[in-house]
């Protein structure tokens, strides 16, 4: 139990393309979920947190206007990385809460943004 | 504020030896502390949790962790390192004092097993 998946697993654009991830929780209902990025050989950078249903908290120093989050439903949230650009590039992925609380994340397994 | 701390980015153990990935925490309040396994290219994976019940906690692969709050420790331990154990290990805490379910990461220690 507990799955998250994300779609697509690895993205070629453009710059000043945009694009968009999925991130899905597959048999749980998840009202929060993250969003986070990594850079190689380093640990996890959170982003933003996204509450379903409301509008989503962004970290210190995240662009909301070029990284959109959307929690539409219990079981999706989207980032969009508008107007992409060669340092956006990078590995970002999302994590699921069963329920509210401090219970653990539940992570998918990443997508590979590479801007050329 | 919670903090972690994951001393040593870098393991390296022979097959079949003790793996200790050790791990600090700051918190002010009781913790939730996680252990989580990466793969090259993927997601983490729950290793295990401590959500203040037994100190001792088993996880999955043959892992465990030990809370100690006298030492703010929560250290990994696997009594025979095995070469698919070789990834990216994060120790994480839970930020309890802001209610988010957010978590705080440690820098992440790298495990390589050599034959």
């Amino acid at each position: 139990g507990a799955v998250v998946s994300q779609h697509p697993s690895r993205v070629i654009c453009k710059s000043g393309t945009s694009v968009k991830i999925e991130c899905r929780s597959l048999d749980f209902q998840a009202t929060t979920m993250f969003w986070y990025r990594q850079f190689p050989k380093q640990s996890l950078m959170l982003m933003a947190t996204s509450n379903e249903g409301s509008k989503a908290t962004y970290e210190q120093g995240v662009e909301k206007d070029k990284f959109l989050i959307n929690h539409a439903s219990l079981t999706l949230s989207t980032l969009t990385v508008t107007s992409a650009h060669p340092e956006d590039s990078s590995f970002y992925i999302c994590s699921a809460i069963p329920g509210r609380g401090y219970g653990e994340q539940y992570f998918g397994p990443g997508t590979r943004l590479t801007v050329t | 504020a919670q903090s972690v701390t994951q001393l040593g980015s870098h393991v390296s153990v022979s097959e079949g030896a003790l793996v200790l990935l050790r791990c600090n925490y700051s918190s002010s309040v009781p913790p939730y502390l996680f252990w989580y396994v990466q793969y090259p290219n993927q997601g983490l994976q729950l290793l295990l949790k401590y959500t203040s019940a037994a100190t001792l906690v088993k996880g999955i692969n043959g892992f465990e962790a030990e809370f100690k709050k006298s030492e703010t420790s929560f250290h990994l331990t696997k009594p025979s390192a095995h070469m698919s154990d070789a990834a990216e290990y994060f120790c994480a805490v839970s930020d309890g004092s802001s209610n988010t379910g957010k978590l705080i990461f440690g820098q992440g220690t790298t495990l390589q097993v050599k034959p």
